[in-house]
């Protein structure tokens, strides 16, 4: 069954730390698309990447950047030299080619605490 | 500005009082669907719409009902709220159906019911 993982449920570091947030995905799928969310205080859903399935390629736009690996099943998350406009709760979401509702199936989230 | 927007953001309700969260979205979206966020469970779809008249149960369809009269609307309708449905609904759209497009999200409805 379709499934994402985000075993880290709380995080907390100091500004300027490095932080990686994980992500397992299971899937039986051959053609599927990967995504993070960022959710802040304010607790609206703000999309950051999508990530298809056959794209291995490691993606940064800035202070993040994405690890993707199709051997462990993981889409894991990095934000370099945090700052604390970055503390918000991070979900990884999974949707299937094979499934025709097109829904995203969301991890449990993992909640990032920058302090200053 | 491209969006989607929902309201109310925040309503309080009691047990059995029929109730109406509208969702609009401006960007000519084909798809639309319904989400609700629990503590621990991440997000998961109520409904969804592949495009007008078109509409169909998610994972989480009991005791929600939807329609799609228009394309840029998408109104979630509770005939008879119960306890159980006190959560953080999220409209969301996106260009066509498919599992390649990302969805935007609105800000969120914020539902208690007693």
């Amino acid at each position: 069954a379709q499934k994402v993982t985000q075993a880290q449920t709380e995080i907390s570091v100091v500004e300027k730390e490095d932080v990686t947030l994980d992500c397992v995905y299971e899937t039986r799928d051959t053609t599927y698309y990967l995504f993070w969310y960022k959710q802040p205080p304010s607790g609206e859903l703000v999309f950051l990447i999508r990530r298809n399935s056959f794209d291995e390629q490691n993606e940064i736009s800035g202070r993040y950047s994405w690890n993707f690996q199709k051997s462990t099943s993981s889409f894991n998350f990095t934000i370099t030299a945090s700052q604390v406009v970055d503390s918000a709760v991070y979900f990884c979401a999974l949707s299937e080619e094979m499934d025709s509702s097109y829904k995203l199936i969301f991890g449990s989230g993992t909640r990032l605490l920058v302090r200053p | 500005e491209a969006q989607v927007t929902q309201n109310p953001r925040y309503l309080i309700t009691v047990t059995g009082k029929k109730l109406t969260v509208t969702c609009s979205q401006n960007m000519n979206h084909e798809y639309m669907s319904w989400y609700r966020q629990d503590p621990g469970l991440g997000l998961r779809q109520i409904y969804y719409s592949m495009n007008v008249e078109v509409t169909d149960k998610g994972d989480v369809p009991e005791g929600y009902k939807v329609s799609r009269k228009e394309k840029r609307n998408f109104p979630l309708i509770l005939e008879s709220p119960s306890p159980n449905q006190t959560s953080l609904y999220f409209c969301a759209s996106s260009w066509a159906s498919g599992s390649s497009y990302e969805q935007y999200f609105g800000p969120g409805t914020r539902l208690t019911v007693t």
